[in-house]
């Protein structure tokens, strides 16, 4: 699998938008991008994934730059229960692929 | 839908003792599912994989002597940390990938257990 990178913290001031970055520069032409967040001491939790196209839903929207080699998970008004680790992984899209876990970042939102 | 518990949601014990912690999906059949180990401040490492009827595949460097895993239905597996000791003390997550889901992120994550060895 292709590997990401993180800045492993970052913060938000609740009610602004949280641009989360990652970069996945080896990625490969069949390879998905899928977010995923862990709130403390829960388990993770599916946000939303992407191949190429600019992908929203009710929880966030994700931007792939046209060379696929980076993206930016954005969550247009973060509020303090968005607090967490955000999990950046690259795979390809079968079922069949363990998810596996890089370091994340985690995301502090500030009253 | 895609409910995935865990039971207990945390525990503590002795030092030698064995703990068995239970993963169902409430409400979809699995046919695989995941078990996952946290260390503080630290990212989810893959410990196995199970396959219902089946034995569990484990990753590099997991005991499989230590970290006993069964999966005797579609809705449970089940996780028992043999003899266990105050370094395995973690938060233990499994997921189950739904019964035909062609997608990969159709695994579904359980809330995790927090155990502690004394």
């Amino acid at each position: 699998d292709a590997k990401t990178t993180q800045p492993p913290s970052m913060d938000c001031a609740e009610g602004r938008a949280a641009n989360l970055p990652c970069n996945h520069s080896t990625i490969s032409g069949n390879e998905y991008v899928y977010w995923y967040r862990q709130i403390h001491s829960q388990g993770p939790q599916y946000i939303i994934h992407g191949l190429k196209n600019n992908e929203t839903n009710e929880m966030a929207s994700l931007i792939i730059t046209e060379d696929r080699k980076s993206s930016t998970l954005i969550l247009p008004h973060a509020t303090l229960r968005d607090t967490a680790v955000y999990y950046c992984i690259v795979s390809f899209p079968g079922g069949y692929q363990k998810v596996t876990f890089g370091t994340g970042t985690k995301l502090q939102v500030i009253p | 839908g895609a409910v995935v518990s865990q039971h207990p949601s945390w525990v503590i014990c002795k030092s030698g003792t064995s703990v068995k912690i239970e993963c169902r999906s409430l409400d979809f059949q699995a046919t695989t599912m995941f078990w996952y180990r946290q260390f503080p401040k630290q990212s989810l490492m893959l410990m196995a994989t199970s396959n219902e009827g089946s034995k569990a595949t484990y990753e590099q460097g997991v005991e499989k002597d230590k970290f006993l895993i069964n999966h005797a239905s579609l809705t449970l597996s089940t996780l028992t940390v043999t003899s266990a000791h105050p370094e395995d003390s973690s938060f233990y997550i499994c997921s189950a990938r739904s019964f035909g889901g062609a997608n990969f992120y159709e695994q579904y994550f359980g809330p995790g257990t927090r155990l502690t060895v004394t």
